[in-house]
């Protein structure tokens, strides 16, 4: 089992959708979650950053984590063409390295 | 966010010449940064990590004499691709880590090498 999976898509919406990305992992070490945005030819970008269990928002951004469930999601609300990038999730612990999920594309159509 | 600098965005080499490419953090000091490649539509690939002050640490099967790691100072980081081959062409992106209690790490806009 891959420490963190990620639904690699791609992930097709129109605009105005919501979009729901979700990762899960193995290592219940893991307490720090991160979601990258990545364009195309361009390093990523952080997006949202969060501390163990809970829901953090920031614009048209949610980021949840379950860390029961060992499950985190990135919900972006009324969803532009500007999103269509590629969203990495990773994770980080005391003592652990920063690890990546593989990435979902997603294309928002307008 | 902190500001990660990667140099050049990109580079074109003829077959058996080296390239240099750095990693800068402006606005913060960075004990660790991280080297990825990364093929198109594919996820990052940690190639290593380097440490200011020591040697690099090189992810397995990633040639050291190839990709040769330099970290002489907290704000800089080099990736010397010695004796290209078209193989090497990629797409490189460096990170560094932003340390403090809750540690983040902040990324490079990529390096494009296209080796003839």
């Amino acid at each position: 089992q891959k420490e963190v999976e990620q639904d690699p898509g791609p992930l097709s919406v129109p605009e105005g959708a919501i979009v729901s990305l979700n990762c899960t992992y193995s290592n219940s070490a893991f307490q720090y979650f991160m979601w990258y945005r990545q364009y195309s030819r361009k390093g990523p970008e952080l997006l949202m950053y969060t501390y163990s269990s809970g829901n953090k928002e920031d614009g048209r951004f949610t980021a949840q984590v379950d860390k029961s469930s060992k499950y985190i999601s990135l919900f972006i609300r009324d969803s532009q063409p500007s999103d269509s990038a590629t969203y990495l999730c990773a994770m980080w612990g005391y003592g652990q390295n920063f690890v990546f999920g593989p990435g979902t594309r997603l294309s928002v159509l307008p | 966010g902190a500001v990660v600098s990667q140099h050049p965005s990109w580079v074109i080499c003829k077959s058996g010449t080296s390239v240099k490419i750095e990693c800068r953090s402006l606005d913060f000091q960075a004990t660790t940064m991280f080297w990825y490649r990364q093929f198109p539509k594919q996820s990052l690939m940690l190639m290593a990590t380097s440490n200011e002050g020591s040697k690099a640490t090189y992810e397995q099967g990633v040639e050291k004499d190839k990709f040769l790691i330099n970290h002489a100072s907290l704000t800089l980081s080099t990736l010397t691709v010695t004796s290209a081959h078209p193989e090497d062409s990629s797409f490189y992106i460096c990170s560094a880590r932003w340390g403090g209690l809750e540690e983040k790490l902040f990324f490079g806009s990529g390096t494009q090498l296209s080796v003839l």
